[in-house]
Order: C-alpha cells, then structure tokens, then sequence
C-alpha cells in the first residue's frame, strides 16, 4: 500500500505570495490532517477534514485554509506568505479520524519564505 | 483540552544502554496515547499506540512504553541504545474537539546515540 504522498517537496516563495500544498492520502483512508512543525514552536495542529468536511481547526489566522476532495486528497493554501510561516507542512491520514486511531505521515513540505 | 509534556528536550545515551524518554499527560478521561519517531528530513513514524487495552504497550524497533495512570505517564523505554536509534521522539495524546478527534503532540525529545 502507498504511503502519504505530498507535493512538493521543497518551495521556496516570497513574503505577500500564495502557495497550496498537496497530500494524498493513504488509499480508503478517510481523515486527512494538517500540522506545521517548527522549530520554536513544534508540531501544531492545523485542521484535520473528513469527507470533505473540515472537522477541527487550529489556532491559526484565515490565511490558512484547506479542502479535501471526494477521493480524499488534500490541499492546503497559504495567502499572503509571511517570513514566519517558513515551516515543515506535514499531512496525514488515518482510516476514519477517531482517537484510537493512530496518524500516518508524509514526508512533509518544506516552505521556505525568503 | 488535553496536552502532553514531555521532560528533556535532549537526551544522550551510550550504544548499549537503556532508553528512557518520559511523557506525561493531562486527561480526565482514559487518553489514547501515542510514541511517533522523526529521522530527518521525514514525516512521523508510529512507535507505539496507548488505547486500554494493556498497560505495557510493545512497539516496532524494540521500543515499548507502560501507561500509569496514577502517574499520568506513558514513558517509552528500550534496553540497550543502537546507533539507528537517533532521532527525534514526539509523545502524542488524542483530543477530542467540537468535530471529531485531534492529534496533540509534546515538544518532542531529541535522542542523541553515542558510539
């Protein structure tokens, strides 16, 4: 079974740009999440969709923003890029989302503000 | 909400010796808890998962962790350090929010191996 795929692997954009992010889940996985890992301030949690419905959200300003599509992939859109949103993105999935489900990850996409 | 804390941000062993990260967790309610590993450069990996069903969890690698809830603790140990096993370790815990469940991570504990 294929893993979590996310495209691309390395971006490099300007401050004031937008960028979307793309993960495919793990196939009939369901639950698509979204984290940005930092290293001052970890991995936080983005939002996390189900079946093209945003279900959780994080802490985070409107210039982030998601959606999934029926066949389950995901993206993720950054508006006006900042020089603090230069991160680790990383997207995973899990069967149907509930807790004692455990998330698998890919490997990321760097973002890189310049 | 739930959160997760976890002691040391960096830990050094010795090839060969024991591995002890410690994780504790705040919750009310009975958590599922979780070890992930990051090598670098890569996403999460699961070591462990936590959900009730016994107390002493084994996981991949060699790894395993014992969930106290008297403690609040779910600490991952191994018995004797490999090289390989530098990384970085991520206790988790889930949360459930207004619309479904959501993954909280520690800080995250950087194990360094030395030869």
């Amino acid at each position: 079974k294929a893993g979590v795929t996310q495209t691309p692997r390395y971006l490099i954009k300007t401050r004031g740009q937008q960028v979307t992010l793309s993960c495919s889940p793990i196939s009939g996985h369901r639950s698509v999440s979204w984290y940005q890992q930092t290293p001052g301030q970890g991995l936080q949690f983005l939002f996390e969709y189900f079946s093209e419905t945003q279900r959780n959200k994080g802490n985070f300003p409107g210039r982030f923003s998601g959606r999934q599509f029926s066949n389950s992939r995901s993206e993720m859109n950054v508006s006006t890029l900042e020089l603090g949103d230069s991160a680790l993105y990383l997207c995973a999935s899990s069967a149907s989302g509930t807790g004692n489900q455990p998330q698998h990850f890919g490997d990321g996409t760097r973002l890189s503000i310049l | 909400a739930q959160s997760v804390t976890q002691l040391g941000s960096h830990v050094s062993v010795s090839e060969g010796a024991l591995v002890l990260l410690r994780c504790n967790y705040s919750s009310s309610v009975p958590p599922y808890l979780f070890w992930y590993v990051q090598y670098p450069n890569q996403g999460l990996q699961l070591l462990l998962k936590y959900t009730s069903a016994a107390t002493l969890v084994k996981g991949i690698n060699g790894f395993e962790a014992e969930f106290k809830k008297s403690e609040t603790s779910f600490h991952l140990t191994k018995p004797s350090a490999h090289m390989s096993d530098a990384a970085e370790y991520f206790c988790a815990v889930s949360d459930r929010g207004t619309g479904g469940f959501k993954t909280i991570f520690g800080a995250g504990t950087r194990l360094f191996v030395k030869a």
